[in-house]
């Protein structure tokens, strides 16, 4: 079963851009993501599939200034120009046998 | 609107049984996947189950297996989570999402989620 690892906090000005690192676990350096956001007190958003290849595709209605790409056994997620309404929780998430796994989360906290 | 729409939380005692329903509408719900994730206060996300599209396939983390039960009603374009042996520890808000297929399900659609409370 894969282990994804995220940093559990990051911050970064308003208008700045941060990258948020999920790593996935040996031996499942191929595997695809997903990037999922969550404002604090609201549901999860789905943000984007991410491949190994650094191949990704948005869901609808995710801004431009969010973007991935991947190396090794990294998967990023690239918030550009950040706004205060970036900040809340990055969750990666991975699966295996239709089995899913998320990451424990980043705490992203715009200053 | 694709839209998910979580009902049936609630306070539950230790042992005691609870079913949680989802209500899909805006896409062709037979057409998908569909998961449930929980997240306990204050802490991360945690997958709970899947279902496929017809039912046939059904997957559970460790900790609910034999306790939970994920099932679906094409027809009623609902899902439904049937928890049994309720414990502490699976106090939680649950989410539904609607699950996309790439070599894997992984949600791309969210409910506002339902809270349940275990607790005597």
């Amino acid at each position: 079963q894969p282990v994804l690892t995220q940093s559990s906090s990051a911050s970064a000005s308003l208008g700045s851009s941060v990258k948020l690192t999920c790593t996935l676990s040996s031996g499942h350096r191929s595997y695809i993501i997903a990037w999922h956001q969550q404002q604090p007190g609201k549901a999860p958003r789905y943000l984007m599939k991410l491949e190994s290849s650094g191949n990704y595709n948005k869901g609808s209605g995710v801004p431009d200034r969010f973007s991935g790409f991947s190396s090794g056994a990294d998967r990023y997620l690239t918030i550009s120009n950040l706004q205060f309404e970036d900040e809340g929780a990055y969750y990666c998430e991975t699966w295996d046998r239709n089995t899913e796994v998320f990451g424990g989360g980043t705490k992203l906290t715009v200053l | 609107e694709v839209q998910v729409v979580e009902s049936g939380g609630g306070l539950v005692q230790p042992g005691g049984s609870l079913r949680l329903s989802c209500a899909a509408s805006g896409f062709t719900f037979s057409s998908y996947w569909m998961s449930w994730v929980r997240q306990a206060p204050g802490k991360g996300l945690e997958w709970v189950a899947n279902i496929n599209q017809d039912g046939s396939e059904k997957n559970y983390v460790d900790s609910v297996k034999g306790r939970f039960t994920i099932s679906r009603d094409n027809a009623k374009n609902s899902l439904y989570l049937q928890m049994n042996s309720l414990r502490a520890e699976d106090t939680a808000v649950y989410y539904c999402a609607r699950a996309t297929y790439s070599s894997g399900p992984h949600p791309d659609c969210w409910g506002q989620g339902t809270l349940v409370t275990v607790s005597s």
